[in-house]
């Protein structure tokens, strides 16, 4: 059991747009900012989102995030199929002084 | 080139130890806090230590408190994890990530190693 909850998958169709959520409590995500990756299979996690909604250097402004309160939201429009991998929110937990991840969020481009 | 990289991983018996490593390279180590995060297989990913720039702060999961030590050596640019009286469930690929906090009201793994597995077996 994750401490932040994610929908376990989601699935859309190519050029459409998709949203997966993250959902924690108040030592988590709503006192600390949220960061997204993404993960390919068999490679190593790549930072997609950090303090809440900044992109790194060289992602594609495709993705985007957000947060409010205690929840957060990863947002990927123009789906590509090289964008099916395992999406994970994560933030720091100041009651548990730990990086706490959600479950993941295997995303699929019908 | 910035990069971490790992090693020491293998096949280990239950109740035996191992000592990872984690190279960095391509960056001024010393000025980061580091992390090992593990990902069992077919799982999620599940952080296991944090250590603090000079070492005075060192964080564990519950999971692993009392048997896995975090140290890093700044002057060789190197993270360590000694895992001791390994069980089946520590079995999973085990990444070290920098954590940048330089920006003012967060912190973020922003850089990871390929990961290293570690399987716990008799």
């Amino acid at each position: 059991q994750s401490v932040l909850t994610q929908p376990p998958s989601v699935s859309e169709a190519p050029r459409q747009r998709v949203t997966i959520s993250c959902s924690g409590s108040s030592s988590n995500i709503g006192n600390n900012a949220v960061n997204w990756y993404q993960q390919l299979p068999g490679k190593a996690p790549k930072l997609l989102i950090y303090y809440d909604d900044l992109l790194p250097s060289g992602i594609s402004d495709r993705f985007s995030g957000s947060k409010s309160g205690t929840s957060a939201s990863l947002a990927i429009s123009g789906l590509q199929s090289e964008d099916e991998a395992n999406y994970y929110c994560a933030t720091w937990d100041d009651s548990l002084n730990a990086w706490v991840f959600g479950g993941g969020t295997i995303l699929t481009v019908l | 080139e910035v990069q971490l990289v790992e090693s020491g991983g293998g096949l280990v018996k239950p109740g035996g130890s191992l000592r990872l490593s984690c190279a960095a390279s391509g960056f001024t180590f010393s000025r980061y806090s580091m992390n090992w995060v593990r990902q069992a297989p077919g799982k999620g990913l599940e952080w296991v230590s944090s250590i603090s720039i000079s070492s005075n702060s060192i964080y564990y999961a519950d999971s692993v408190k009392g048997r896995f030590t975090i140290s890093r050596d700044n002057a060789r640019n190197s993270l360590y994890l000694q895992m001791n009286s390994l069980r089946a469930e520590d079995t999973a690929v085990y990444y070290c990530a920098r954590e940048d906090s330089s920006l003012a009201g967060t912190r973020y793994l922003d850089l990871w190693g390929r990961g290293n597995l570690v399987t716990v077996s008799s």
